[in-house]
């Protein structure tokens, strides 16, 4: 249990396109989804989190109408990188926080996505 | 603010050897610890995490991590390290107050056979 998936795993577009990326839960619902941003060799950096129903809150420093969340369902939040430019070249995870119903045990934790490459020419 | 420091940006040890990976935390209030392993272009495999009770975390694969309070550290250990073990791994602490989680720096493992 507790499986998220990130869609797609690697994306490849020219400047100034949009990509948007896709995080799921698949085996539950999740209150809070989260978006780390991780350049090579270096740690994760939070992005924004995002709760079903409402408004994405943004760290410092992250460009909102550039990063674009939409947790729309319980079990699905996506990032839209919007007019993407080579130095958003990164590898983008999603974190997903499981409703306190889902099992006890896993309150507090956050369910990792595998990342999506995205690589801007 | 919370903050976690992982001194060593590489840690090596032969298969067989015991393994440290050091962590230490800056939280207001009573920390939630985990650590996390990521092997190359994957995302995070959690390990263990450390919310209250006994000092002595086991996780996964043989993993285990002590919280020691008075020096705000929590350092993974394995008693004998596989090559297997080689990957990328990250301390993180969350405050109890809500679920923004802060990473380390990562330290990467290096287990030579």
């Amino acid at each position: 249990g507790a499986v998220v998936s990130q869609h797609p795993s690697w994306v490849i577009c020219k400047s100034g396109t949009s990509v948007k990326i896709e995080c799921r839960s698949l085996d539950f619902q999740a209150t809070t989804m989260f978006w780390y941003r991780q350049f090579p060799k270096q740690s994760l950096m939070l992005m924004a989190t995002s709760n079903e129903g409402s408004k994405a809150t943004y760290e410092q420093g992250v460009e909102k109408d550039k990063f674009l969340i939409n947790h729309a369902s319980l079990t699905l939040s996506t990032l839209t990188v919007t007019s993407a430019h080579p130095e958003d070249s990164s590898f983008y995870i999603c974190s997903a926080a499981p409703h306190r119903d889902f099992v006890p045990s896993t309150y507090n934790e956050q369910f990792f996505g595998p990342g999506t490459r995205l690589t801007v020419l | 603010a919370q903050s976690v420091a992982q001194p060593e940006d590489q840690v090596n040890v032969a298969e067989g050897n015991p393994l440290t990976v050091k962590c230490t935390y800056s939280v207001s209030g009573n920390p939630y610890l985990f650590w996390y392993v990521q092997y190359p272009n994957r995302g995070l495999q959690f390990l263990l995490k450390y919310i209250t009770g006994d000092n002595l975390v086991k996780g996964s694969y043989g993993f285990e991590a002590e919280f020691n309070k008075s020096q705000t550290s929590f350092h993974l250990k394995k008693p004998s390290a596989l090559v297997s073990d080689s990957a990328l791994y990250f301390c993180a602490v969350r405050d109890t107050g809500g679920f923004k989680t802060i990473f380390g720096a990562g330290t990467r493992l290096f287990v030579k056979a």
